[in-house]
């Protein structure tokens, strides 16, 4: 199975800054890397597919990069909803695996 | 619009099973796989398999594979996740989601509101 390891496991923050997650495969995945959201109690929404195309209505302070085992997920200006729990999901093969996630909240 | 609602929670006994369900409408219901994904309390989530609604085919996790069984009804779009052989490990919420293809294979574009399933 391919291991999917996010970091950090959690980070505090404020309004307005700017934040990047981490995620890195076991093995080079090229671009089949997914990012979620998921706030609690609800189920997660995609934001970013093939590592760095935003999704339909997910705003554009949202952006993804990477390629191969190492990628990135960025807020380039945190907002009030963007507190949350995100995931990394590689679909290069089966079983399809998640990181374990990074918790944001308010700092 | 794209809707998955999913069956009510559940409270199982150790070694009971326990059936899911997963209706859906706003689309054509063969024409996407849907997947199933589970989330114990405060933890991440785990992917355990997926439907081919169109043929019956299904692919499961090895974790789960002899006690995991996949099914649709396809006169009233819905799919099933069953799980048998239930124990405290399987508490959990299941989600089902739906797959967009992308470029680059799928992602879990719609997802179902979840359902509780609680083992003791």
């Amino acid at each position: 199975d391919i291991q999917m390891t996010q970091s950090p496991s959690s980070l505090s923050a404020s309004v307005g800054d700017r934040i990047t997650i981490t995620c890195r495969a076991s093995r080079n995945i090229v671009r089949y890397l997914n990012w979620y959201q998921q706030k609690p109690g609800k189920a997660p929404e995609v934001l970013i597919f093939d590592a760095n195309s935003l999704q339909s209505g997910v705003p554009s302070r949202f952006s993804g990069s990477g390629s191969g085992t190492d990628f990135t997920l960025t807020i380039s200006s945190l907002q009030p909803e963007d507190f949350a729990t995100y995931f990394c999901q590689q679909s290069y093969n089966t079983p399809r695996t998640f990181g374990q996630g990074t918790k944001v909240d308010i700092k | 619009q794209v809707q998955l609602v999913q069956s009510g929670a559940e409270m199982k006994k150790p070694g009971a099973s326990v059936k899911v369900s997963c209706k859906a409408s706003g689309y054509t219901f063969t024409g996407y796989p849907i997947h199933w994904v589970r989330q114990a309390p405060g933890q991440g989530l785990e992917w355990m398999g997926w439907i081919n609604p169109h043929s019956g085919a299904i692919n499961s996790a090895q974790k789960f594979q002899g006690r995991v069984t996949m099914t649709r009804d396809t006169s009233i779009n819905t799919a099933y996740m069953e799980l048998s052989s239930l124990t405290s490990d399987d508490t959990a919420i299941y989600y089902c989601a739906r797959e967009t293809l992308t470029a680059f294979h799928e992602v879990f574009q719609f997802w179902g509101q979840g359902t509780m399933v609680s083992v003791s």
